[in-house]
């Protein structure tokens, strides 16, 4: 497609429940990233997929927080067992992983626990 | 830790003045250097990037300055305007690598 299509683009939960959140990346692009991005505040890294490599799970908070990236293309980000903490903005983001591209980000999922 | 660090957290300037954001790194392997502008709703977006080899880019109103030696660089809006309010987010990477993002600047440009 000619961006980053993330759906739901809100998303309102009980607390304990568990979500799901999509991310369809810009056609070609090999590098897929999720960021967190709490009320007025920064990026907060996730998880990032590069090619056919192992993902790098490095910023995922806690082991309630899983990703998998089907076909090199679609991303979703599961969250198991909801709390009211991860209330926040989901972004994806892709790149050609090349050097010098840059990322070009979806509109996000904004995520409510209630 | 992070790696960039930006400043200042926020900032509001008169339409027609000249904003300014600076990020700091540390990490010599850095070869890219993009800024990143957030409306609100919205993801952010690529506003403009350098590269090392050069000190200063304009693209439009707004201008990259680089100092490699200081490890610095920052981001002037020219005769801003009220729809420049945004957050800015200035980022690093080693070219192959994840971006290392700056904590963010939220810029008011009052009319």
């Amino acid at each position: 497609g000619a961006g980053v299509s993330q759906s739901p683009s809100n998303k309102v939960t009980e607390k304990g429940k568990d979500v799901e959140l999509r991310c369809d990346p810009i056609s070609g692009h090999t590098a897929l990233y999720w960021y967190r991005q709490s009320l007025g505040q920064g990026l907060e890294f996730l998880i990032y997929f590069q090619g056919n490599s192992a993902p790098d799970k490095s910023g995922l908070p806690s082991d309630r927080f899983s990703a998998e990236r089907t076909g090199g293309s679609v991303s979703t980000l599961t969250i198991q067992r909801t709390q009211q903490e991860d209330s926040a903005v989901y972004l994806c983001a892709s790149s050609l992983a090349s050097r010098g591209s840059g990322y070009t980000f979806g509109s996000g999922t904004r995520l409510t626990v209630v | 830790q992070q790696q960039v660090k930006q400043s200042p957290q926020s900032l509001i300037v008169q339409k027609g003045g000249i904003p300014i954001i600076n990020c700091a790194y540390e990490n010599t392997a850095f070869d890219y250097f993009p800024w990143y502008q957030q409306f609100p709703g919205k993801g952010p977006a690529l506003l403009i990037a350098i590269r090392p080899d050069v000190s200063e880019k304009k693209e439009g109103r707004f201008t990259i300055s680089f100092n490699k030696s200081a490890k610095q660089f920052s981001l002037h809006i020219m005769d801003s305007q009220p729809g420049d309010s945004a957050t800015y987010f200035c980022a690093a990477t080693d070219s192959w690598g994840k971006f290392q993002f700056g904590a963010g600047t939220q810029v008011v440009v009052t009319p």
